[in-house]
C-alpha cells in the first residue's frame, strides 16, 4: 500500500513565523503536491512536484515556497505565516500525470495561525 | 472556466438506507472522473475511477455512474453503514499538454449516517 505521510496532525503558530511543513512518500512516486482545503471549497493545489529539484506553480502559491530535495520528501514553507493561511493541509504523490494519474493522501496537518 | 459543482452540500440518512449524491461538471477537455471518500482528520480516498467510454463503476457498496453528454455523475450508496459517515469529493481530471493532467476538485457532500 501507497503510505504518504505528513510530520504534524495539528500545528499552532503565530503570525509572522516560519513554518515547515513535510511530506514523505514510500512508494517511488515521481510526482508529489501540496494542498490546502477549506470548509466549502474543493482543495486547491498549491504547489507540485514532478522530480527532484522541480517546482510547479499551482493555483494558489502565493505566500509559500516549497522544497523537494529527495525524492520521497516535499516540504511547504510558509516564510511569515498570516492568519489566513490557517487552514488544512494535504500532500499527495502519485506515479504518473496522465490519464491514470491516482493521487494518494497523506492523512492532513491542521495549521493553525494566531 | 473548469468547474465541479456537488450536491447536496450535506445528507443525513438512517443506517440501511440508500442515497445518491450528485456531481455537475464543465472541465475540458475531460480526461476522467473520480470519486473519493474523505473520513474526518484523514486524506481523500480512491473509490472509483471513470474515463469518458464508461458509464457505470462498482466498488462493494458503492456505484459511480457517469454521463459524459449532460456531463454529470452520480455516486450511489446501498444499505449505508456507520461508516460511511463521510466527505465524498468527486474529481475531474482534465487533458494538459505534455500529459500533467490537472485535477479539479468539487467541494464535496457531507454524509452523516445515523443509527
Amino acid at each position: 500500500d501507497v503510505k504518504v505521510t505528513q510530520s504534524s496532525r495539528y500545528l499552532v503558530k503565530r503570525t509572522g513565523e516560519k513554518v515547515f511543513l513535510e511530506c514523505v512518500q514510500d512508494m517511488d512516486h515521481e510526482n508529489m503536491f501540496w494542498y490546502r482545503q477549506d470548509p466549502g471549497l474543493g482543495l486547491r493545489l498549491i504547489y507540485f512536484s514532478y522530480d527532484v529539484k522541480m517546482k510547479e506553480k499551482g493555483d494558489i502559491p502565493e505566500g509559500y515556497s516549497v522544497s523537494r530535495e529527495k525524492k520521497e520528501r516535499f516540504s511547504l514553507i510558509l516564510e511569515s505565516a498570516s492568519t489566513n493561511q490557517t487552514s488544512m493541509y494535504l500532500c499527495a504523490s502519485s506515479l504518473f500525470t496522465g490519464d491514470y494519474n491516482e493521487q494518494f493522501f497523506g492523512p492532513g496537518t491542521r495549521l493553525t495561525v494566531l | 472556466k473548469n468547474q465541479v459543482e456537488q450536491s447536496p452540500q450535506s445528507l443525513i440518512i438512517l443506517e440501511g438506507k440508500n442515497c445518491t449524491l450528485q456531481c455537475n461538471y464543465t472541465v475540458s477537455p475531460f480526461s476522467n472522473l473520480r470519486w473519493y471518500k474523505q473520513d474526518t482528520g484523514r486524506g481523500p480516498v480512491s473509490l472509483t475511477i471513470m474515463t469518458f467510454s464508461e458509464n457505470t463503476k462498482s466498488n462493494g457498496r458503492y456505484t459511480a455512474t457517469l454521463d459524459a453528454d449532460t456531463k454529470q455523475s452520480s455516486l450511489h450508496i446501498t444499505a449505508s453503514q456507520l461508516s460511511d459517515s463521510a466527505s465524498y469529493i468527486c474529481v475531474v481530471s482534465a487533458s494538459a499538454p505534455g500529459g500533467y493532467n490537472k485535477l479539479i476538485f468539487g467541494a464535496g457532500t457531507r454524509l452523516a449516517v445515523h443509527p
